[in-house]
């Protein structure tokens, strides 16, 4: 069964210094949203990305934080400098609604951060 | 208000048990409803749509009420397995955003 991809799975930081997190997607997927999940809350979206262009990212702390997919397939989210309070789980997810009117988000296993 | 608000939990059941979650949502615009799982360190996947006719799989039975801006979520005959978090998703807007619930988390002991 195709599987989204993340890595690294697990990253400790030091507060300050920059981070970046790398999503491949199920091939094929036009659709790629980068969630952040703090202990104890639903996922919230970050960015979304269609194909390689963003079609939101309105709850993305710019100031800090940028992603991109330049050829549509894989994606990376970058934060820079991180804080303390940027420790939580990033999550990637793919889908194919525009072609299949599937609606359906597959979520890849996530990057757990700490920043100290 | 919350986008998407849920009972407070957790939920601490015997197996064998009926269970039942309950989720309220804000944009009465919303199109789409979803359960997911989230078991524990692990990434979230779909357990259900919810239709307005409700749907049932299996031991699981979900139901909108769009009137009343709804969702709810029955186990029956709850397992040990069925120990997760369970979140409400709404999907609405331009770009079919997701919008999850805080979750809540169910642990069923034998």
């Amino acid at each position: 069964e195709a599987e989204v991809a993340q890595s690294p799975r697990y990253k400790i930081t030091e507060k300050s210094q920059a981070v970046a997190f790398w999503c491949d997607p199920i091939s094929g997927h036009a659709t790629l949203y980068w969630y952040r999940q703090i202990l104890g809350q639903g996922p919230e979206l970050l960015v979304q990305f269609q194909d390689e262009s963003v079609v939101d990212d309105s709850q993305l702390p710019k100031d800090r934080f940028s992603a991109e997919r330049l050829k549509g397939v894989d994606s990376t989210l970058k934060i820079q400098p991180a804080e303390l309070g940027d420790s939580a789980m990033y999550l990637c997810a793919s889908s194919s609604y525009r072609d299949s009117n599937s609606y359906e988000q597959y979520f890849g296993p996530g990057t757990r951060l700490t920043v100290t | 208000r919350k986008e998407v608000e849920q009972d407070p939990g957790p939920f601490n059941v015997p197996e064998g048990a009926t269970v039942a979650f309950n989720c309220t949502y804000s944009n009465s615009a919303s199109q789409s409803f979803f359960w997911y799982r989230q078991d524990c360190r692990k990434e979230p996947k779909l357990l259900m749509s919810v239709y307005s006719s409700g749907n049932e799989d299996g031991r699981f039975t979900a139901q909108l009420n769009r009137a009343s801006q709804y969702i709810s979520l029955l186990i029956r005959d709850s397992k040990l397995s069925d120990s997760a978090t369970y979140l409400c998703v709404v999907m609405g807007g331009a770009n079919s955003k997701l919008t999850f619930g805080k979750g809540i988390t169910l642990s069923v002991r034998p």
